[in-house]
């Protein structure tokens, strides 16, 4: 089971609003509602930022939010702030057998 | 507080054996599938091995089948990764991470970090 695909970087400046893509295969993506999306700060434990494609968690901000279409999830970042820059991951659920797959990690860069 | 501290982790030879373990505090560690995560230096997450709740179903990723073993002590609050014939891509830091929303993974350990080289 191959990674997701998702770029391997993004800009945005203080204020906008940036997209994440994940893009699986028609075995995770696009067979399941269970795409997650996880913010990593370097040197620290990643943390849950969606879940089931577009649900927030509690105390997740709704500056984040996600979205999915066919094979392809994404995640949107709102009102673009400093504490935003992190590497961002997503994950889909893949099966019973595979189970999870986690995306490739996207540098997300406040400039 | 919820809280997943990992331990165990440390240099080892190519071929050895190291078990990884995660003590879960904070709430009731019996209701919840957990699960072992790792990235590599510099790379990506990679899911390795999963648990249900009562310990009586697991799974591996392909990568570490035959090889890892995931157990748990719901009596302890403890989570345990059994890793043996480990090889130098095995390195890694290692996660221990809380099945708590639907295939979301809500709460994450420190990580313990393991390496295997001669």
């Amino acid at each position: 089971q191959s990674a997701l695909t998702q770029p391997a970087s993004v800009s945005g400046s203080p204020g906008q609003s940036i997209t994440i893509s994940c893009t699986g295969t028609s075995s995770d993506v696009g067979s399941y509602n269970l795409v997650s999306w996880y913010q990593q700060h370097p040197g620290k434990a990643p943390k849950l930022m969606i879940y089931e494609v577009s649900k927030w968690p509690s105390g997740v901000s709704n500056r984040f939010s996600g979205s999915k279409s066919g094979n392809t999830a994404s995640l949107t970042i709102s009102g673009l702030q400093a504490e935003d820059e992190a590497d961002y991951y997503c994950c889909s659920y893949a099966g019973s057998s595979t189970l999870y797959v986690f995306g490739t990690g996207t540098k997300v860069t406040v400039v | 507080e919820v809280q997943l501290v990992e331990s165990g982790g440390g240099l080892v030879q190519p071929g050895g054996s190291l078990r990884l373990s995660c003590a879960a505090s904070g709430f009731t560690f019996s209701r919840y599938w957990m699960y072992w995560v790792r990235q590599a230096p510099g790379k990506g997450l990679v899911w390795v091995s999963r648990i249900n709740s009562d310990g009586s179903s697991t799974s591996n990723a392909d990568s570490v089948k035959g090889r890892f073993t995931i157990s748990r002590d719901n009596a302890k609050n403890t989570l345990h990764l059994q890793m043996n014939s480990l090889r130098a891509e095995d390195t890694a830091v290692y996660y221990c991470t809380r099945g708590g929303y639907s295939a979301g993974f809500d709460i994450w350990g420190q990580g313990t970090m393991v390496t295997v080289s001669s």
